[in-house]
């Protein structure tokens, strides 16, 4: 298994500000991820975090918008831009051991509201 | 492309009442079937997972099948208690080397006594 620690856990901002995520894992994990969950909605994967090398966007998520560090193997942190009230989320981390077909982990959560 | 596709909530149960909650799914091969759940104010959490047709995943009470020939996955439990409340997801593996999982859309459970 893998125990996430997100942070912050929650957060109230202005818009034009930016955030930062910070997750991190208690092992070494092979992949880590982000994803946005609107209010009683699924998840929405923004992007792979890969190692040492640019994140992996999904369609309608940008770097400029969403830049995404993973500088090892155990840490990653994703920052929401420029934000405005619809950046209004939450945001998981989420990492797994394998690639193909293995169970995830996932953080808390930082539930963002923006102002 | 894979996706789940999940009965629609939200679903409210008196305490002690059988649970059913549907899954399908569409994929290419043979991908690993999740159920996830979460909690009020927390991240998800595996709940149970079948890796093949025909096995069953269970966990604290709940079961659900690996139907390859219905592409179903439903979720079972006998008798609900009021700490079962919570959102259940669930997700398909990816049987390909980008590890990303596909999640259906949730189902709301509001277990009462």
């Amino acid at each position: 298994s893998a125990v996430i620690s997100q942070k912050p856990s929650r957060d109230i901002c202005q818009r034009g500000t930016s955030l930062t995520i910070q997750c991190q894992v208690d092992s070494q994990v092979t992949m880590m991820f982000w994803y946005r969950q609107q209010p009683g909605q699924s998840l929405t994967l923004i992007a792979t975090a890969n190692q040492g090398s640019e994140a992996t966007y999904e369609s309608g998520f940008v770097i400029d918008k969403f830049p995404i560090s993973r500088p090892n193997l155990t840490f990653s942190t994703l920052t929401v831009s420029n934000m405005s009230p619809e950046d209004s989320s939450i945001y998981l981390c989420s990492a797994t051991h394998g690639t193909a077909n293995t169970e995830a982990f996932f953080g808390q959560g930082t539930r963002l509201t923006v102002v | 492309g894979n996706s789940v596709t999940q009965m629609e909530g939200p679903v409210t149960l008196s305490e002690e009442a059988f649970l059913t909650i549907n899954c399908t799914y569409t994929a290419t091969g043979y991908p690993s079937l999740f159920w996830y759940v979460q909690y009020p104010g927390e991240g998800l959490q595996l709940l149970l997972k079948a890796t093949k047709a025909d096995d069953k995943g269970s966990n604290k009470g709940f079961e659900a099948t690996y139907r390859k020939e219905t592409t179903s996955f439903h979720l079972e439990k006998g008798s609900v208690q009021v700490s079962d409340s919570a959102v259940y997801f669930c997700a398909l593996g990816d049987n390909t080397n980008a590890g990303k999982s596909t999640f259906g859309d949730g189902t709301t459970l509001t277990v009462k006594p």
